[in-house]
């Protein structure tokens, strides 16, 4: 298996633009996470889905990000208007059920400028 | 919600020496705690994960112990080596009915293993 798959491994871009990050999870996996990552903050979970239906998303910052996951194999997590303080890594994981932990992808890393 | 507390946030030791790192953890109901390895640039990875059901877990040189009744547990890596250097994460979760695990991460501890 490839693992979770993130797209780009790096995105530079100017303040006010639209940001798609996108990742496939690992065939078979039920669960799929995004987690923020910076120096000051550490790992933040932004939102996670079971079964490609949204269960919590109370950690994503405001409302100029979303994410969505039409089917079992595909996420995208979008910021529009982009703004520099949401430069970050942004990582996305994938596990089954509760017995296994999470399997992260590479990351995006994200500039705002 | 769960919250998890991660110390130190430093260590600095020395080839060959042990180096500890402790978690607390705030909802009693929390029945999984895996420890993450990041190495920079890298992706966090999975290295030994205990659950409520066990007290003590050990892989060749990592092991990891649980203290329910106090809520917390510790990593402990023996004969480090430089190759330990890493930024370490414990996380704890509670399983979900629908199947599904959410990780609550501790802010990492930053492991130098000197030469």
């Amino acid at each position: 298996d490839a693992g979770v798959i993130q797209s780009p491994r790096h995105e530079v871009t100017e303040m006010g633009q639209e940001v798609t990050l996108r990742c496939k999870p690992i065939s078979g996996h039920n669960s799929l996470f995004w987690y923020r990552q910076t120096m000051m903050r550490g790992l933040e979970l932004l939102i996670y889905f079971n079964n490609n239906v949204p269960i919590d998303d109370s950690g994503m910052p405001e409302d100029r990000f979303s994410a969505k996951m039409p089917n079992a194999s595909f996420s995208t997590l979008k910021i529009q208007p982009s703004e520099p303080r949401d430069s970050a890594v942004y990582f996305c994981a994938s596990s089954w059920g509760t017995v296994y932990g999470y399997t992260f992808g590479s990351g995006t890393r994200l500039t705002v400028v | 919600g769960e919250n998890v507390e991660q110390h130190p946030s430093t260590l600095s030791v020395q080839e060959g020496d042990s180096a500890v790192i402790k978690c607390t953890y705030s909802d009693s109901a929390s029945n999984y705690f895996p420890w993450y390895k990041q190495e920079l640039g890298k992706r966090p990875q999975l290295i030994i994960d205990i659950r409520s059901n066990v007290g003590e877990k050990k892989d060749q040189r990592i092991a990891v112990t649980l203290n329910k009744t106090a809520k917390h547990f510790s990593l402990h890596i023996t004969e480090t080596q430089p190759e330990d250097s890493a930024v370490y994460f414990c996380a704890a979760s509670t399983g979900f009915s629908g199947g599904y695990n959410k990780l609550i991460f501790g802010a990492g501890t930053r492991l130098a293993v000197h030469p």
